[in-house]
């Protein structure tokens, strides 16, 4: 069961333009999210983050939204450069026992920003 | 201050053999996890060590083990490998199991099983 999707595998956008990236979650007892990006043949560096308490959180070219009620977020980056074409993995925590928390990943959106 | 270093980098294993793969967290860290990156699964998470102790489980079979030492450095053991548990092993490390914000990952061991 995938409990957080990110539907589009590959995303194509024009330097200076806005990207657009999301994810759709299914376990209302997700209470964090993030974002990270993934360049080939390195590990993943995080991006962004917002609590489930809040509904936009901004750094920079990048936005995180999220909207609760449909259990979607989004990432915004813009203006988007060639440097940004990486894989982007949306991640959302939970309390699994005690004070444990764990990630659930997507599978990840391939962006790729033409100059 | 280095980063996350994994040992091997590629790997080459045939059905039926076992595996074992290393991780050595950012000096300090005591949280390290292990994630398996597939094209088709994209990132599941294996298991979540702190203090030597496992403090979280994905849902992966048995033969998937880990460990990790008093230094922080950690250990994953996949025995009777398949073909399907070709991947990349992606470790990460924390200072402590909550800050994913800060979870630092390495550049993974990717693992060919023929």
């Amino acid at each position: 069961d995938q409990q957080v999707k990110q539907n589009s595998p590959s995303l194509s956008v024009q330097e200076g333009r806005i990207s657009i990236l999301n994810c759709d979650y299914t376990n209302s007892m997700f209470d964090y999210f993030l974002w990270y990006k993934k360049y080939p043949a390195e590990g993943p560096t995080f991006l962004i983050s917002i609590s489930s308490i809040k509904d936009k959180n901004e750094d920079g070219r990048f936005t995180v939204f999220l909207n609760k009620s449909a259990k979607h977020l989004s990432l915004h980056i813009v203006p988007s450069q060639p440097g940004d074409s990486a894989v982007y993995f949306c991640a959302a925590r939970k309390l699994s026992g005690g004070s444990n928390y764990k990630l659930t990943f997507g599978k990840g959106t391939l962006l790729t920003v033409n100059p | 201050k280095a980063g996350v270093t994994q040992t091997p980098r590629y790997l080459i294993k045939t059905r039926g053999q076992q595996v074992t793969l290393s991780c050595s967290p950012i000096s300090g860290h005591r949280s390290v996890s292990w994630y398996q990156q597939t094209p088709g699964q994209g990132l599941q998470f294996l298991f979540e060590y702190f203090s030597e102790t496992q403090r979280n489980k994905g849902n992966f079979p048995g033969r998937f083990s880990g460990r990790q030492f008093s230094n922080s450095r950690s250990e994953m053991n996949v025995s009777t490998l398949e073909l399907g548990d070709s991947a990349l092993y992606l470790c990460a490390s924390s200072l402590e199991s909550r800050g994913f914000e800060t979870q630092y990952f390495g550049p993974g061991t990717r693992l060919l099983v023929l």
